[in-house]
């Protein structure tokens, strides 16, 4: 089981509707990310969170806007979406540092903007 | 820009055959290079990872190849398994920055029994 934990699993909601995904990692590391997966695309870099700062901010549109309220959590609130938002949005997770370190990936939660 | 990209969209192997997957990047500054697997319904899991001073890293079954001089990666799995079966991405970064991770689109393999 992956040291990453997102939930939900599967998000149904309407345009008008406001939402937040939860991610939690087990894995003692100190930097977070949500990257976007739709069908056929490469991965999307989103957010970024080290030490619980924000790092970077992808030119992602205001009516996402993520929280990391400490280095084991993080979330992604979501307001007034658009069909298109539709996608697998995973969080990762890794020990930020001067050593390389790879990315641990949570299950992901499925949205589907109706 | 840079980009990281797949030789091939799907590939269909024999089980306990060897498979090949391939990935061209195309930043020569990228100096980390990551496998990941993704099976259906599931995140990335990472598979094997490789610094630009090494040219081969083998785990278990698995190895990657690194050819700076061609902006060149492949994954190598021996004895490929029915459990094998998933998408396949190679990822890169350069500058000794780990967050800016560029994914390739993926590739399908697909373990015929």
């Amino acid at each position: 089981e992956t040291g990453v934990t997102q939930t939900p699993r599967h998000l149904v909601m309407g345009m008008t509707n406001k939402k937040s995904l939860k991610c939690e990692q087990h894995l003692g590391h100190n930097a977070m990310y949500w990257y976007k997966q739709s069908a056929k695309k490469p991965l999307e870099l989103m957010f970024v969170y080290n030490f619980k700062e924000q790092t970077e901010n992808n030119s992602v549109p205001s009516r996402f806007s993520p929280e990391c309220p400490n280095s084991s959590h993080l979330f992604l609130h979501l307001h007034t979406l658009q069909p298109e938002d539709s996608a697998l949005y995973l969080c990762a997770s890794t020990r930020a540092g001067t050593a390389l370190s790879p990315l641990h990936f949570g299950n992901g939660t499925r949205l589907t903007v109706t | 820009g840079e980009s990281v990209g797949l030789h091939l969209p799907t590939l269909s192997v024999q089980e306990g055959d060897n498979s090949i997957i391939n990935c061209a990047y195309s930043n020569s500054a990228s100096d980390y290079f990551i496998w990941y697997k993704q099976e259906s319904g599931k995140g990335p899991q990472f598979i094997i990872d490789i610094r630009s001073n090494m040219d081969k890293r083998q785990g278990q079954r698995v190895t990657v190849l690194l050819n700076k001089t061609v902006k060149h990666l492949s994954l190598q799995i021996a004895a490929t398994q029915p459990g094998d079966s998933a998408v396949y991405f190679c990822a890169e970064t350069a500058g000794g920055s780990n967050y800016k991770l560029t994914f390739g689109k993926g590739t399908l393999l697909t373990v015929n029994p």
